[in-house]
């Protein structure tokens, strides 16, 4: 059974950079067939997929269009999580923040989530 | 980026009703990247379909999906209370995921 666990504040202030990590348990970030997504809700937005990390031999990198210029992803494969860094951030990015695996890009499993608001 | 809407906004019905979803593509999609969620308050969303008509492992058979090319449905063959929640699906296509904007199912 793959666990998700997400940990990262909850409250960033306008124009820092906000991160987030996910601890997997029960599959490897390293894995040849999953790949590790991050994904956003808000009441405005709805869900909006952010962009995801995987490794093939090497390790690539997915992203929405939109944010490209502000996204890192950073796996970890000594801990077995991966990070999420979103640059620059403003109150428009408050959300609920999630993680997930994907499989052929269905996302199975699903961390609890974390709110995230961007605010002084 | 392919952009999917939903239809209807919302649905009410009561439980024992069917329920049909429309989620559509604006370009053709690649049907084995087209998946279905379920989202209730303070959850995570959770998969019940993959590859547009398969169930995820331990959702009941009264889920169903269909579709390809544009246009793909969700059907919810009899409600049960604990169905009342908003549906998403998601396509994934040239390395990037989109979501729709969700149908909620209401209780009539």
């Amino acid at each position: 059974q793959v666990h998700l666990q997400q940990s990262g504040p909850g409250l960033v202030e306008p124009s820092q950079t906000l991160s987030l990590t996910c601890a997997i348990s029960g599959d490897s970030v390293s894995s040849n067939s999953a790949a590790w997504n991050w994904i956003r809700q808000s009441p405005s937005r709805g869900l909006e997929w952010l962009g995801r990390t995987y490794y093939r031999s090497k390790w690539y990198n997915d992203y929405a269009g939109s944010m490209r210029s502000r996204v890192t992803f950073n796996p970890d494969t000594s801990k077995n999580q991966f990070s999420l860094q979103l640059s620059s951030v403003t109150p428009e990015d408050t959300a609920v923040y999630y993680c997930a695996r994907d499989l052929s890009a269905r996302l199975d499993y699903w961390a609890q989530g974390t709110l995230v608001t961007v605010s002084s | 980026e392919v952009l999917l809407t939903q239809s209807p906004g919302t649905l009410s019905l009561s439980p024992g009703e069917r329920a049909t979803l429309s989620c559509r593509a604006s370009q053709t999609i690649n049907s084995n990247y087209l998946a279905w969620y379920q989202q209730k308050p303070g959850q995570a969303p959770r998969l019940l379909i993959y590859s547009a008509s398969r169930r995820a492992t331990g959702i009941p058979d009264r889920f169903s999906g269909s579709g390809s090319g544009t246009d793909f449905t969700l059907t919810i063959s009899r409600l049960e209370p604990e169905d009342f929640a908003v549906y998403y699906c998601q396509q994934h296509s040239g390395g990037v995921s989109t979501f729709g904007p969700g149908t909620t199912v209401d209780i009539k």
